[in-house]
């Protein structure tokens, strides 16, 4: 199957600072990206859905000034985590589709665990 | 609108016997349906999925599932259980309109024990 690539798989970061998580399709064009945040054994939480080339859009309740996303290219999403403080910290993962749409499966990076310290 | 219930938080089973993990779907148009598995501390990886072709699907690791319209169901199963089959499983929707997303079950987390 497709490829998604996610980076860094783990972060620590002091509270106040930025940081910055890469997910990169590898072998097809992902024209749908999404964010999503997981608590300890529990599911997926969409945060947001980007198309590249447009504007992220967020879920309710999700501070899109704090967790800015930014979808420049088909093959590149990025999720930036602003002023990150300690409530911040979770597993984050992404995912892609391609133009084919809902009929479709989404490949999923392999997460990234960020600790706000 | 789409929705998804698994109906079994956990399911604990002996290596070598049967797997079943169950999940309830609702949709307003004619859905496509996925399995994903998800290790500890990892990403999520497709076993199989339903897109409105045959309505029994066969994925990986030998996991099949059936799709029943009349029952509104999309359960998982697999002949014999491997340790290695120890994760989680989150039964998927996805339908069209719905702005590509896809829509999550709450998941269930396998046991499978000597």
């Amino acid at each position: 199957g497709a490829v998604v690539s996610q980076h860094p798989s783990w972060v620590i970061c002091k509270s106040g600072t930025s940081v910055k998580i890469e997910c990169r399709s590898l072998d097809f064009q992902a024209t749908t990206m999404f964010w999503y945040r997981q608590f300890p054994k529990q599911s997926l939480m969409l945060m947001a859905t980007s198309n590249e080339g447009s504007k992220a859009t967020y879920e309710q309740g999700v501070e899109k000034d704090k967790f800015l996303i930014n979808h420049a290219s088909l093959t590149l999403s990025t999720l930036t985590v602003t002023s990150a403080h300690p409530e911040d910290s979770s597993f984050y993962i992404c995912s892609a589709r391609g133009p084919q749409g809902a009929r479709t499966e989404a490949f999923f990076g392999q997460g990234t665990r960020l600790t706000v310290v | 609108a789409q929705s998804v219930t698994q109906l079994d938080s956990h399911v604990s089973v002996s290596e070598g016997t049967p797997v079943l993990l169950r999940c309830n779907y609702s949709s307003s148009y004619s859905p496509s349906l996925f399995w994903y598995v998800q290790h500890p501390n990892k990403g999520l990886q497709l076993l199989l999925k339903y897109t409105s072709a045959a309505t029994l699907v066969k994925g990986i690791n030998g996991f099949e599932a059936e799709f029943k319209k009349s029952e509104t169901s999309f359960h998982l199963t697999k002949p014999s259980a491997h340790m290695s089959d120890a994760a989680e499983y989150f039964c998927v929707v996805s339908e069209p309109g719905g702005g590509n997303k896809l829509t999550f079950g709450t998941g269930t987390q396998l046991k499978v024990e000597l």
